[in-house]
């Protein structure tokens, strides 16, 4: 089945710094892709995807790049605000119901 | 639309109980989710249904675990019995059928203690 790394599992940043999370697949059949931003007491909510007919998309402050070649997709949030602050998660999407498989997350600070 | 709903959004019981947890997915939805969220293990799909239908249910641990959808707009994940080990965030999510229309949205989920 797929299988999904994220790193890194925690990071800092002062506030108006940029902070980039990466994440690799292993199901070279995967495409899409989004990412998941949870805030504490409440479930993942979707913040931004990409699909692997397109290298990079863009939403504001948040961007996601996609690399099919290497399998590697990465999140970058700029000018970051107190508010980015949260626990972050990249995912997969492979198998017959294009299930997802989710990374480990990582958890974001950002420093006022 | 009300977005997935779940309840109860917390439970306490002691370790041999039944414990029932419960999903709404959004309306016209065909997939529905079951996710366990722990420290250790992360997000782990349990089960999920295509139709009201279960169609892959590996990630289900134990016999002690079950699931049902009896309708479109109606699930349940039941431990018989619980144990300590079972503490952890469960999550129902539900998303419409593939296609170009993947998105998932997930419940706020159900915290759950074993004591």
């Amino acid at each position: 089945g797929e299988n999904v790394e994220q790193h890194p599992s925690t990071l800092s940043v002062q506030e108006g710094d940029s902070a980039v999370i990466k994440c690799t697949y292993s199901d070279s059949a995967s495409n899409y892709f989004p990412w998941y931003k949870q805030e504490l007491g409440k479930g993942p909510q979707l913040i931004i995807d990409i699909r692997s007919n397109v290298g990079e998309k863009k939403d504001q402050r948040i961007a996601v790049t996609l690399n099919k070649t290497a399998k590697h997709f990465s999140l970058h949030i700029t000018e970051t605000q107190p508010e980015d602050s949260a626990v972050y998660f990249c995912a997969a999407s492979s198998g017959s119901a294009r299930q997802l498989t989710f990374g480990s997350g990582t958890q974001l600070t950002v420093l006022p | 639309d009300a977005g997935v709903i779940q309840s109860p959004r917390h439970e306490v019981t002691e370790m041999g109980q039944e414990v029932t947890l419960r999903c709404k997915p959004i309306s016209g939805h065909d997939y529905l989710f079951w996710y366990r969220q722990t420290m250790m293990r992360g997000l782990e799909l349990l089960i999920y249904f295509n139709n009201n239908v279960p169609i892959d249910d590996s990630g289900m641990p134990e016999d002690r675990f079950s699931a049902k959808m009896p309708n479109a707009s109606f699930s349940t994940l039941k431990i018989q019995p619980s144990e300590p080990r079972d503490s952890a965030v469960y999550f129902c999510a539900s998303r419409a059928a593939v296609g170009g229309r993947e998105k998932l949205f997930f419940g706020s989920g159900t915290q759950l203690s074993v004591l």
